[in-house]
């Protein structure tokens, strides 16, 4: 059971460059949701998606895209990446439901913006 | 968005007992309250979740008053291993889940 992957676990981008990052599931989770990492910040939603078909903002949306075209899959666009990018990324999901249970998270995603 | 307030840091020493408590003044009827540990590098992993009174696991216990507007993550005879950074969530039905910065702890020898 491979749980949550993430990909790329490193990256390396210069300003204005665009990427996704990737997040799968296997355990068919409905909700599924995208942190970011910053020393001394603890981890910061950016966005979150309550089912296939839904996506919502979270504490930090701005500069970032989401879709969830699949229950499996949610993956996080930086259309015009920013230094402030520079963070560590974590996907996580959960099965949902009427008070969500464990969130199981990836190993996170590296990403610097030069 | 349900919002906790916890310390920022904590120390003890090795065997001592650890008690982490955090506040959520704006609980609703039907949300459960959730702690994860953190260890550098990685991402956060599920310790325990509770709705009221006490819940014990073989890592930890968490304790939960009548009001609910508080909850208290009891960690017995830690050791340097549990050197991490907890967080206290509420887990509102459908919403948002959100981790706040958490409580750094230093466990020393």
């Amino acid at each position: 059971n491979a749980g949550v992957t993430q990909t790329p676990k490193f990256q390396v981008l210069k300003t204005g460059q665009s990427m996704t990052l990737q997040c799968a599931q296997d355990m068919n989770h409905e909700y599924m949701s995208w942190y970011r990492q910053d020393p001394g910040m603890g981890l910061r939603l950016i966005h979150y998606s309550v089912g296939a078909g839904i996506t919502d903002q979270g504490e930090v949306p701005n500069g970032y895209n989401v879709s969830r075209s699949t229950t499996e899959d949610f993956p996080l666009r930086l259309l015009s990446a920013a230094p402030s990018q520079t963070s560590v990324y974590f996907c996580a999901s959960t099965k949902g439901g009427l008070h969500a249970g464990e969130l199981f998270f990836g190993e996170g995603s590296r990403l610097t913006v030069l | 968005l349900a919002k906790t307030t916890q310390p920022i840091s904590m120390d003890s020493y090795e065997g001592q007992e650890v008690n982490i408590t955090c506040s959520h003044n704006n609980i609703a009827t039907n949300d459960y309250i959730t702690w994860y540990q953190q260890f550098p590098s990685q991402g956060p992993r599920f310790i325990i979740q509770g709705y009221k009174t006490k819940v014990t696991n073989e890592v930890a216990s968490l304790f939960i008053p009548a009001d609910r507007k508080s909850s208290t993550l009891s960690l017995p005879r830690v050791s340097l291993s549990d050197t991490a950074v907890y967080y206290c969530l509420v887990n509102q039905a459908g919403t948002a889940l959100i981790f706040g910065k958490g409580t750094t702890l230093s466990v020393s020898s």
